[in-house]
């Protein structure tokens, strides 16, 4: 089975703080992938990593970075966390095989932002 | 930009019930569309994955169908169950990039 696993369920953090949430996946994937997920918005894509080393924007990439320097694992960076970053974010990975496979999604890391 | 919308966006319905749920995009041009499942407070698991050029896809209770022409797809939840209950969410995929709709709520009363 494939997993992936996000290193908190829960944080709470205040205003201007520096924020990582990690992501890790044990099956080799190439493609790992950060979202989050708001009433009403759905599911947008912040970054996505081809694989290791490599990132690319996704919708709404603004006060986030990323880094991937190992495959297994893609980490989510809040420069300096604000009131609306408050959100779940969830982590999936896939295999990039011809005509797409799915992803597999983490639990999510619920953060509040004091 | 792609857009995908779902509706309805909540339905309630009671156990036993054959339920369909809609899932629309704005553009033609994808891989592969996906129904995922999410429960309160967790990740997302698939459910079924359509390439483009498949018209329907089929596991267990449901069956998900793929008109790419026209930028819909429905899930098909036969004899629902409470278990069932959950948001139920569509992803299309457009070269690397996945695009979600908002979900439907679904609530199986027993």
């Amino acid at each position: 089975d494939v997993k992936v696993t996000q290193s908190s369920r829960y944080l709470v953090k205040r205003t201007g703080e520096k924020v990582f949430l990690e992501c890790v996946q044990d099956m080799d994937h190439e493609n790992m992938f950060w979202y989050r997920q708001d009433p009403g918005l759905g599911l947008r894509l912040i970054y996505f990593s081809y694989d290791v080393k490599m990132k690319e924007k996704g919708d709404i990439p603004e006060g986030y970075s990323v880094s991937r320097e190992k495959k297994e694992r893609f980490s989510l960076i809040l420069e300096s966390a604000s009131t609306n970053q408050t959100s779940m974010y969830l982590c999936a990975s896939r295999r990039p095989l011809a005509g797409g496979e799915t992803q597999y999604f983490g639990p999510g890391t619920r953060l509040l932002v004091l | 930009k792609q857009e995908v919308t779902q509706i309805p966006a909540a339905l309630s319905v009671p156990e036993g019930e054959n339920l369909v749920l809609n899932c629309s995009f704005t553009d033609s041009a994808i891989y592969n569309l996906q129904w995922f499942r999410q429960d309160p407070g967790k990740g997302l698991t698939s459910l079924l994955l359509i390439q483009s050029s498949q018209r329907e896809q089929t596991s267990g209770r449901l069956n998900a169908s793929l008109d790419k022409s026209s930028g819909r797809s429905t899930l098909y939840i036969a004899a629902s169950q409470p278990g069932d209950s959950a948001t139920y969410l569509c992803a299309v995929n457009n070269f690397n990039k996945f695009y979600f709709g908002s979900g439907t709520k679904l609530n199986v009363k027993p």
